[in-house]
């Protein structure tokens, strides 16, 4: 089956730095992978979508990338804020479903 | 900004006891979801519905879970007699505006506790 997996170790950073969090997953390429922010006791919130046919997407101080050879997207925060201390999750979606399949996410904790 | 909302917030109830977890989804979206998240894991898919029926369920949604949708606008998980292992975060989410069926719109949660 297909999994997602990302880096269970917190990331720590400074303020202003750029931080980068990975997503790997495993057999098939999925159709679609997802971005989400979450806070503490809070619900996911959508960050962005990219396709496997795309190779980088930005919005803002966000700019995430799919790559079908390494199986992998990278999710980068550019000028990094205390403000943007949270969990991440990664979360691929196949072809003809619109439920994703999430990964246990990664703690980014930006230190002012 | 429309969003997803969820009540109770919190819930505390017996082991065996039937609990009803309500939402209501953003108005112009057309799927409809139940997601949960144990305390430190991942957020687990339970359950979609469209078009007034599941489209489709998780393992995990057993014969001890429904949903409904009993009017326009609520959208509801009945869990019949809850076990120790159903205290969870549970998350209605739901899809299909503008921004198309991908992007999910996750409401802030019912966190239930199963005693």
């Amino acid at each position: 089956s297909q999994k997602i997996e990302q880096n269970s170790e917190a990331l720590n950073i400074q303020e202003g730095k750029t931080a980068t969090l990975t997503c790997n997953y495993t057999n098939y390429s999925p159709a679609y992978l997802q971005w989400y922010r979450q806070d503490p006791g809070r619900g996911p919130v959508f960050l962005l979508l990219i396709r496997e046919n795309e190779k980088e997407k930005r919005k803002e101080r966000l700019k995430v990338t799919f790559d079908t050879t390494l199986k992998q997207s990278l999710f980068h925060i550019t000028a990094s804020q205390p403000a943007d201390s949270a969990t991440y999750l990664c979360a691929q979606g196949s072809g003809g479903s619109y439920i994703p399949t999430f990964g246990r996410g990664t703690s980014l904790i930006v230190h002012p | 900004e429309p969003e997803v909302t969820q009540t109770p917030s919190h819930q505390v109830t017996q082991m065996g006891q039937e609990v009803i977890l309500r939402c209501v989804p953003i108005s112009n979206h057309l799927y409809f979801y139940w997601y949960r998240q144990i305390l430190g894991q991942k957020v687990e898919f339970l359950v979609s519905f469209y078009n007034n029926e599941i489209s489709e369920k998780s393992e995990i949604f057993d014969d001890q879970f429904s949903v409904e949708r009993p009017d326009g606008s609520n959208f509801t998980l009945k869990i019949r007699s809850t076990k120790l292992e159903d205290s969870a975060m549970y998350f209605c989410a739901s899809s299909g505006g503008s921004s198309g069926g991908e992007t999910q719109y996750f409401g802030p949660g019912t966190r239930l506790l199963v005693l």
